[in-house]
């Protein structure tokens, strides 16, 4: 099956920092790639979509503003976590797809705000 | 999206099959089923999916039934290393061009295989 990366593994971070998390896809062009996050003991939630060279699509809910995406290439997204407060500790998933192909996950990222 | 019930967990003795079912009853004719499971601590990972017919692969079976309002996904001789959350999903086509279709997740079953 298709790799799909995430660095780092870890982060942990001071309230009101950011903190930026890589996707990357490794030996594919993704033309689509999502980002979910996961609470313990709950399942994963979708947060947003985005499309290589376009604006992010952001489920309800989930401020735009707080969780910047960018997805400047068919093989690089990223997620920056701006102002976090302990509330944005979480596990964070991301996703990529080709169109009409299976979707690949990538190991995620353990978010920890203090 | 259509939704999908599924256990909320389930055993089964390492060697045997372990059988894990889901229902989609209010699927649509042209979304597929979708399997993935996710072991502790890791992003989740593709087993196989269907529309129709039975799938199968180096992972595991898909039996569909033929109403496609429920399924099953076989794992023929489960191991210790099985032992993960399964989830069923109903995959959304989504609409327009360039919208993507979205896997969204439930709660899955939690599988247990054990000595």
């Amino acid at each position: 099956g298709a790799v799909v990366s995430q660095h780092p593994s870890r982060v942990i971070c001071k309230s009101g920092t950011s903190v930026k998390i890589e996707c990357r896809s490794l030996d594919f062009q993704a033309t689509t790639m999502f980002w979910y996050r996961q609470f313990p003991k709950q399942s994963l939630m979708l947060m947003a979509t985005s499309n290589e060279g376009s604006k992010a699509t952001y489920e309800q809910g989930v401020e735009k503003d707080k969780f910047l995406i960018n997805h400047a290439s068919l093989t690089l997204s990223t997620l920056t976590v701006t102002s976090a407060h302990p509330e944005d500790s979480s596990f964070y998933i991301c996703s990529a797809r080709v169109r009409g192909k299976e979707q690949y996950f990538g190991p995620g990222t353990r978010l920890t705000v203090t | 999206d259509a939704k999908t019930t599924q256990p909320t967990s389930m055993d089964c003795a390492e060697g045997r099959a372990a059988n894990l079912p889901c229902n989609h009853s209010t699927i649509s004719g042209n979304e597929y089923v979708y399997w993935y499971r996710q072991i502790h601590s890791q992003g989740p990972q593709y087993i196989i999916h269907g529309l129709k017919n039975n799938e199968t692969n180096e992972m595991a079976s898909l039996i569909i039934t033929e109403d496609r309002k429920s399924s099953t996904l076989i794992l023929p001789h489960a191991t210790l290393r099985d032992t993960a959350v399964y989830y069923c999903i109903v995959r959304s086509t989504g609409q327009g061009s360039g919208t993507a279709s979205k896997l969204t997740f439930g709660t899955g079953t939690r599988l247990q295989v054990t000595l």
